[in-house]
């Protein structure tokens, strides 16, 4: 009964390559994210989509692309891996912004990435 | 850009004291504050999120206060214990849409000792 679930949990490729990474919540919620947290910490949010719409869309580079099947999955597939793509990637979901505990994030384990 | 400190990188306390941990911001004043606990090699894990116009927020023995004119929110836990040695991240909670954008802090991480 996992509620945000991310596979696979470790990623290790080369440089050049193309990868995804997948998320699904158990949630029952309408909005889901993914963010990045770099090698300092220090984490960013990338995506945000809603009921399969882009709703957040940060300065990420256009090799990473979201894709939403349905409201309760949300992949990311990244192309042509560079070195500084290396960290760790969470998804998280929410209900839709509501206010109050409403807004609170459910995240996933994270996908360790990890571009050689 | 927002910009957000929490203080140092590192806070040590002994156990039965009352950790305190700081987020400042720059700019704009969020709707909403969130703080999230992050343990080693998980995601992080909600805790308390306070509104703009509240000034005090208790769970247990977390609390949580938010002043916007000083651009600060306070988080403190009373009576530490070594479980609750943790990296603690505070982030600032804007609506974008349907979605509620969060912008994170660097992180103080907690180590309680006995």
């Amino acid at each position: 009964d996992t509620a945000v679930s991310q596979t696979p949990k470790y990623l290790v490729t080369q440089m050049g390559n193309d990868k995804s990474i997948k998320c699904e919540q158990n949630l029952g919620h309408d909005t889901m994210y993914w963010y990045k947290q770099d090698s300092k910490k220090f984490l960013k949010i990338m995506f945000s989509y809603n009921n399969k719409e882009l709703i957040i869309n940060e300065t990420v580079p256009n090799r990473f692309s979201p894709k939403s099947p349905d409201k309760a999955h949300l992949n990311l597939h990244i192309n042509s891996l560079e070195l500084g793509d290396s960290a760790v990637y969470f998804c998280a979901s929410s209900n839709n912004w509501g206010g109050g505990s409403l807004n609170e994030q459910f995240f996933g384990p994270g996908t360790r990435l990890t571009v050689l | 850009s927002q910009k957000i400190e929490q203080n140092s990188e590192a806070l040590n306390i002994q156990e039965g004291k009352t950790a305190t941990l700081t987020c400042n911001y720059t700019n704009y004043s969020p709707a909403y504050l969130q703080w999230y606990r992050q343990d080693p090699g998980r995601g992080p894990v909600f805790l308390l999120l306070i509104r703009e116009n509240e000034k005090e927020k208790r769970k247990e023995r977390l609390k949580v206060t938010f002043d916007t004119t000083l651009k600060q929110s306070l988080f403190h836990i009373t009576a530490s214990q070594p479980a609750d040695s943790a990296t603690y991240l505070c982030a600032l909670d804007m609506r974008a849409g349907t979605a509620s954008k969060l912008t994170f802090g660097t992180g103080t991480r907690l180590q309680v000792t006995l």
